[in-house]
């Protein structure tokens, strides 16, 4: 069974300038989540999708920070525009039952 | 601070027990868990309890559940070197803890 795929691995944009990270759940598995790590603390959630429709996204910095998920299958997470507090790693997760599984992770230098 | 909290550090040697603990705040998971993470890499669900459970085995680890006081934790038995990593918890609301960086002295 193919894992959480996520692309591009690594990112580095300047302040200012937009950036997507583009996320492929398992197939078959209707929860999606988008996560932020910044280096040396634990994984906060963005945006957590079931299917297409938005469940939790209380902790998004909406003013700059966008994601969706149109067909209940693939998400992109968007920033714009990113600040250098931006710096950390995106990952993806999705879940089926009582399991969650994580993508490698999109590594975001914002210089 | 933290929703979840775990303490930062641990340094074990090799061959002893390792036991790391995490508090939580959110009554209502039902399911709690255990990540590792190695430097570098993405996250590796460890295992994960119901929440109607206050024990569970698994090969080396171990572990319980103190619903009453929000209090879970992980024992690695018989540590390894490949056992270094950073552990988090996580709550079934996909709140983390910061983690506790497992340090394994040969």
């Amino acid at each position: 069974e193919a894992g959480v795929a996520q692309s591009p691995r690594y990112k580095i944009i300047e302040k200012r300038q937009s950036v997507a990270f583009w996320c492929n759940p398992i197939s078959g598995h209707a929860t999606l989540y988008w996560y932020q790590q910044i280096l040396g603390q634990g994984p906060k959630l963005l945006i957590q999708f079931q299917n297409n429709g938005v469940v939790d996204d209380s902790q998004l910095p909406k003013d700059r920070f966008s994601a969706e998920r149109l067909k209940g299958v693939d998400s992109t997470l968007k920033i714009q525009p990113a600040k250098l507090e931006d710096s950390a790693v995106y990952l993806c997760a999705s879940r089926t039952g009582s399991e969650q599984f994580f993508g490698p992770g999109t590594r975001l230098t914002v210089l | 601070g933290e929703d979840v909290e775990q303490s930062l550090f641990l340094s074990v040697r090799e061959g002893d027990s390792s036991v790391i603990n995490c508090t939580y705040t959110d009554s209502s998971s039902t399911y709690l868990y255990w990540y590792k993470q190695e430097p570098g890499a993405g996250l590796q669900l460890l295992t994960y309890i119901f929440s109607n459970m206050d024990m569970k085995q698994d090969q080396r680890l171990t572990v319980l559940l103190n619903k009453k006081d929000k209090h879970l934790s992980l024992r690695i038995a018989d540590t390894q070197t490949g056992d270094s990593a950073i552990y988090f918890c996580a709550e079934t609301g996909a709140r983390f803890g910061a983690g506790t960086r497992l340090t394994v002295k040969p």
